[in-house]
C-alpha cells in the first residue's frame, strides 16, 4: 500500500516555463515533507522541505505548497532550466511517532526541461 | 568535504551467493541509513543506525538481510543467499544527528542477481 504517491511518472516542460510536480499521501500522521532531486548515477539530493504548520515554503526558484485537507503537495520550479532535468522524489515523515528519521518516498517523477 | 561513499558501484552475483555492500558516511555524521530502490519503485527504508543505540531494523525484508556499523562509522549491508528479487539499487545515507536532519545520499550500489 503506497502511502506517498507521485502519479505522474514523467513531465516535460519548456525552458523558462513553470514545472509543477505533484505528490499525494494517504497517511494522516505525516507532518513533514521533503523533495529530493536525483540525477542519473548519483544519489538523491535534498531540495526543499515543508512542515505541516505551513502551507508554503520558498527557496529561490523552488516553492513547495502543502494542502493538508487534500493530503496533497506540489513542487513548483520557476523558471525551469535544462539543469533541472532529473527525477524528483517526494518524501514524508511522521515526526511525532518516535521514528521521525524514517522517510517514506514516492516513486518519483522524471522532469525533462527542453531548451 | 567528501560525501557518502558506497562500494562497489555495481555488483553482479549468482542466485544463492552472499554479497556485502559497503557505506562510508560523511565524517562526523552519527546517523546512517540504508534504503533500497527496486525498478520503478520509490526508496524503501531498510535500517537505521544512530550512535551507539540499537539499530532500527524494521525495514529489513527478510532474515537474509543484515547490517552492521563498526566504530560508529563504516557500515556493511549483507545479503545472504541472494534471490532475483533482491536485484535493486541499494542506497546509503547519513545525517548529522537524527530526525529531521538532512539525509545525504551516496550514489548507491546496483545489485543484479542472475
Amino acid at each position: 500500500d503506497q502511502q506517498v504517491k507521485q502519479n505522474s511518472p514523467s513531465l516535460s516542460v519548456q525552458e523558462g516555463r513553470i514545472s509543477i510536480l505533484n505528490c499525494d499521501y494517504t497517511n494522516s500522521m505525516f507532518d513533514y515533507f521533503l523533495w529530493y532531486k536525483k540525477y542519473p548515477a548519483e544519489g538523491p539530493t535534498f531540495l526543499i522541505s515543508i512542515s505541516s504548520i505551513k502551507d508554503k515554503n520558498e527557496d529561490g526558484r523552488f516553492t513547495v505548497f502543502l494542502n493538508k485537507s487534500a493530503k496533497h503537495l506540489s513542487l513548483h520550479i520557476v523558471p525551469s532550466q535544462p539543469g533541472d532535468s532529473a527525477v524528483y522524489f517526494c518524501a514524508a515523515s511522521d515526526t511525532g511517532g518516535g521514528s521521525n528519521y524514517k522517510l517514506t518516498f514516492g516513486k518519483g517523477t522524471l522532469l525533462t526541461v527542453n531548451p | 568535504g567528501a560525501g557518502v561513499s558506497q562500494s562497489p558501484s555495481n555488483k553482479v552475483t549468482e542466485k544463492g551467493k552472499d554479497v556485502e555492500l559497503r557505506c562510508d558516511p560523511i565524517s562526523g555524521h552519527t546517523a546512517l541509513y540504508w534504503y533500497r530502490q527496486s525498478l520503478g519503485q520509490g526508496l524503501e527504508f531498510l535500517i537505521y543506525f544512530q550512535g551507539n543505540s540499537a539499530p532500527d531494523k524494521s525495514g529489513l525484508p527478510s532474515d537474509r538481510f543484515s547490517a552492521e556499523r563498526t566504530g560508529g562509522s563504516v557500515s556493511t549491508l549483507t545479503i545472504q543467499r541472494t534471490q532475483q528479487e533482491d536485484s535493486a539499487v541499494y542506497l546509503c545515507a547519513s545525517s548529522l544527528d537524527r530526525g529531521l536532519d538532512i539525509q545525504y545520499f551516496g550514489a548507491g550500489t546496483r545489485l543484479s542477481v542472475l
